[in-house]
Formats: C-alpha cells, structure tokens, sequence
C-alpha cells in the first residue's frame, strides 16, 4: 500500500525561525512528489518534485527530493505569521501511476 | 483564470437525507478528482476521472457515493443516504494529466 508519512504533524515556531518540514514515502511507480499549502479549504500549490538533488525555491520556501532515500523536505526561513497554514506533501504513482497519494499534513504555527 | 469551482460552500444535512456537490474544473483540464479531506487528516482519494471515463474510484463507498461526469468537463458527487461519518471537507481539482493538480475552496458537510 502506498504511504505518505510527515513530520513532525505539528510545530509552533516565532516569526523569524527558519523550519524544515519532513516528507518520507513507500510509493510504487513514482513519478513525482507535490508539496502544497493549506491554509482554509483549498490546498495551494508550492513545489512539483522529479528529480534527485535539484532545489526548488520560491521565496523564502525551498524543497529538495531524495528518490534514493525516498524523502523530501521543505524548508522555510524567516518565517512570518502568514506562513502559518497546514503544509501538505503528496506523491503521484501507485497503481495507476497518476495517484496521488497526501500525507496527513505539517500544522505550522508562527507567533509574532 | 478562472480557477476550479465548487458549490455550495457549505451543508448541513440530518443523516439518511441525501446530498450533492457540484464541481467545475479549470477549462482544458481533461482529470478531475474528488477528495475527503477529515479534521486532522490529509486528502483522501474518492474517485478520479480522465475526460468522462472514471479510471480510479477503487476508494469510493459504493454503497452510498455516487459520481457522475457526462460531458468530460464539470461533475457531481452524491451521498445517499448520508451518515454521520460522512462529515467533513469534500475538495474537487483537476488538471492536465500527469500535471500538477490545482484545488476549488471545497465544499464543508456536515451531517447531524
């Protein structure tokens, strides 16, 4: 079965910390990994992941792909309160290849 | 852009009546997918279209759920008859395939 695993599944942090958000996955068929933000109803796109090693940065958020240790991260510096919000990682694959499978999500609270 | 459409925003139903939400993908995307999304909880698969075809709904009660996309473009997705269990965030998205997928606002049902 395909698994999505985050940590840690909470964090309280002050403005100007930077945080690294994990994202590990047992996934058949990868194709890619998602990070979005959540932070009502509707996720937010952030990061499309495909490749080893190669960092994608938007800003002050960053996220790499490990396909051999099967992991990503993202990271975030200099965090402000608007970046409070549930961040979600998820993996297309599976079965069916184009399934995406979504952890259970990092809830990231940045207090002034 | 128009972004992706779903209706209502919110429902609150008694448990046995039935239920429908309503989804408009964004134009030219030929995948729809529904989610339920539990407090807590990361996005679950309920049913995922290519054009009008349904080509995973291995997730879907059966019993109870229905989904319809005739004309490969906007879809419904129906509870009947509703149970308490059913409440939570019901998320539609689309995209092109294989692409990243791009979420509407949800629609929140509650079932008393």
């Amino acid at each position: 079965e395909d698994k999505v695993v985050q940590s840690p599944l909470s964090l309280v942090v002050h403005e100007g910390d930077t945080v690294t958000l994990n994202c590990s996955y047992e996934v058949t068929n990868f194709r890619s990994l998602l990070w979005y933000k959540q932070e009502k109803k509707a996720p937010t796109f952030l990061f499309m992941l495909t490749s080893s090693g190669i960092e994608k940065k938007s800003g002050r958020l960053s996220s790499i792909l490990d396909k051999k240790e099967l992991f990503s991260i993202l990271n975030i510096t200099a965090t402000q309160t608007g970046d409070s919000a549930i961040y979600l990682c998820a993996v297309m694959g599976g079965a069916g290849s184009y399934q995406l499978t979504f952890g259970k999500g990092t809830k990231l609270s940045v207090i002034p | 852009e128009a972004g992706v459409v779903q209706s209502p925003r919110y429902k609150i139903i008694e448990k046995k009546q039935p239920v429908a939400f309503w989804c408009n993908p964004i134009s030219g995307h030929n995948t729809l997918y529904w989610y339920r999304q539990n407090l807590g909880q990361g996005p679950e698969l309920l049913i995922r279209y290519e054009n009008e075809e349904a080509v995973d709904d291995s997730q879907l009660p059966k019993d109870r759920f229905s989904a319809e996309r005739l004309k490969g473009v906007d879809s419904t997705l129906k509870i009947q008859p509703a149970e308490l269990g059913d409440s939570a965030v019901y998320l539609c998205a689309s995209s092109v395939t294989n692409g990243k997928l791009f979420f509407g606002s949800g629609t929140q049902l509650s079932v008393l």
